[in-house]
């Protein structure tokens, strides 16, 4: 397909484990963003991705989240030892350059038990 | 604190009228500023965009206003139809950079 992808799109886990989302961005963007948008919340930055270098990490709420994206591609977003204030809806964007329109992906929805 | 504000968290219109929704933001580093529309289970779809060299975007049935001493914009739907039903972001952005700041999103209802 031609849009950013994400997977899976729903995931349950409990508290304390880890998860991984992973991100497919539109084949030819260098510039990967992920979001999250918690219950009754706007869209909150995560991580910037320019190729695999991420030089914005500020918007990751602790150390239990990281990410990486590997051949300038795919991104995965794992957060280790899952709390129940991490269920929130994942939201991968990509654009072509830094500063034009980002197209989002359809969004992971992780919830902890 | 939050940069970007959409005081109404939903609005109700009826089709073929206007339908209009509000953003004001609080920095004044922002000049590019942007639409979002999202329906259920699916990712934001860009709508329509606005420099702050502007102060009035158009592109179809929606028309996008800065006022930029106001710190407001607001987008114009008309004349609304029922598949526009969705929840609009309003996205601001300091010029040259990624970082989006988006608001907490208005959910349009378009009444048949």
């Amino acid at each position: 397909g031609a849009g950013v992808s994400q997977s899976p799109s729903n995931k349950v886990t409990e508290k304390g484990k880890d998860v991984e989302l992973r991100c497919d961005p539109i084949s030819g963007h260098t510039a990967l963003y992920w979001y999250r948008q918690s219950l009754g919340q706007g869209l909150e930055f995560l991580i910037y991705f320019q190729g695999n270098s991420a030089p914005d990490k500020s918007g990751l709420p602790s150390d239990r989240f990281s990410a990486e994206r590997t051949g300038g591609s795919v991104s995965t977003l794992t957060i280790q030892r899952t709390q129940q204030e991490d269920s929130a809806v994942y939201l991968c964007a990509s654009s072509s350059v830094v500063d034009n329109e980002q197209f989002f992906g359809p969004g992971t929805r992780l919830t902890v038990l | 604190d939050q940069q970007v504000k959409q005081n109404s968290p939903s609005l109700s219109v009826q089709e073929g009228r206007i339908s209009i929704l509000n953003c004001d933001y609080t920095n004044s580093m922002f000049d590019y500023f942007l639409w979002y529309k999202k329906y259920p289970a699916e990712g934001p779809t860009f709508l329509i965009s606005i420099s702050s060299i502007k102060d009035k975007n158009e592109d179809g049935r929606f028309t996008v206003f800065l006022n930029k001493s106001a710190k407001h914009l607001s987008l114009h739907i008309v004349p609304s139809q029922p598949g526009d039903s969705a929840v609009y972001f309003c996205a601001a952005s300091p010029s040259g950079t990624y970082k989006y700041i988006f608001g907490t999103g208005t959910r349009l209802k378009v009444l048949a």
